[in-house]
C-alpha cells in the first residue's frame, strides 16, 4: 500500500530535549515535505527536499533542522524544543519529474512541550 | 501575513444541496492551487487542484473555480453528502516546491 509513515504519532517532551520525528515514504517520490498545521493558522511549511541532499526553508523554518540522506526518508530534528513549537505536523510527499501532482500525506505527529 | 485566507472558519449545509467553499490569496505569482479534504486523525488528502490558466475544473461532484482578477478561488460540492463532512483547506504555489494553505473551513453536511 503506497504511504506515508510518520512516527511518533504523539509525543510530549520536555523544553530543551532534542527529538526527532521520522517520516517515510514507499512510493519513490523525490519530494517531500513538512508542514505544521495550527488553529487558525492552517497548514504551514517548514522544510522542503527536492531530492536527496536537497532542502530548502519554507515558511516557518525556525527551530527545525531537516536531512535527506535516501530518498525514501525526511526526518525532522527539533534540536532544542519550546512549548511554541506544540503543534500538529505532517510529512508529504509527491512526484515531481516536471509533473505537478498532488501531495500525499501521512497521518500526522502530535507533539507537546512542556 | 496570510497569504492564503479562507475566511469562513465553518459551513452548514443541508445533504443534497450545494457546498461553497471560498478562499482568497493576496500574492498574484501564484499559478496552482489545490483543494485538500482532512478528516480528524488523519492527514489531509488531494480533492482537487486549478491552474492559473483555467478558471473552472471538474471532477465528478467537486468543481473549482478560479477568479484571477479578484484573486478568489472556490470549490463547489453538488450534491453535498454527509461523508463530505471535514474540514478543507486550499492551497497556491507559485513553483510548486512551496505551498502556502489557508486556515480551513469545517463542512458539516446534515442529514
Amino acid at each position: 500500500e503506497a504511504q506515508v509513515t510518520q512516527n511518533p504519532r504523539y509525543l510530549i517532551t520536555v523544553t530543551g530535549k532534542k527529538l526527532t520525528v521520522t517520516c517515510s515514504q514507499n512510493m519513490n517520490h523525490e519530494y517531500m515535505s513538512w508542514y505544521r498545521q495550527d488553529p487558525g493558522l492552517g497548514l504551514r511549511q517548514i522544510y522542503y527536499s527536492m531530492n536527496v541532499e536537497v532542502t530548502d526553508k519554507g515558511d516557518v523554518p525556525e527551530g527545525y533542522k531537516v536531512s535527506r540522506k535516501e530518498k525514501r526518508n525526511f526526518p525532522l530534528i527539533l534540536e532544542s524544543p519550546s512549548p511554541n513549537q506544540t503543534s500538529l505536523y505532517f510529512c508529504a510527499s509527491r512526484m515531481t519529474g516536471g509533473l505537478r501532482t498532488e501531495a500525499f500525506f501521512g497521518q500526522g505527529t502530535r507533539l507537546t512541550v512542556v | 501575513d496570510q497569504q492564503v485566507k479562507q475566511n469562513s472558519p465553518s459551513l452548514s449545509v443541508q445533504e443534497g444541496r450545494i457546498s461553497i467553499l471560498n478562499c482568497d490569496y493576496t500574492n498574484s505569482m501564484f499559478d496552482y492551487f489545490l483543494w485538500y479534504k482532512k478528516y480528524p486523525a488523519e492527514g489531509p488528502t488531494f480533492l482537487i487542484s486549478i491552474s492559473s490558466i483555467k478558471d473552472k475544473n471538474e471532477d465528478g461532484r467537486f468543481t473549482v473555480f478560479l477568479n484571477k482578477s479578484a484573486k478568489h478561488l472556490s470549490l463547489h460540492i453538488v450534491p453535498s453528502q454527509p461523508g463530505d463532512s471535514a474540514v478543507y483547506f486550499c492551497a497556491a504555489s507559485y513553483n510548486f516546491n512551496k505551498f502556502y494553505f489557508g486556515s480551513g473551513t469545517k463542512l458539516n453536511v446534515k442529514p
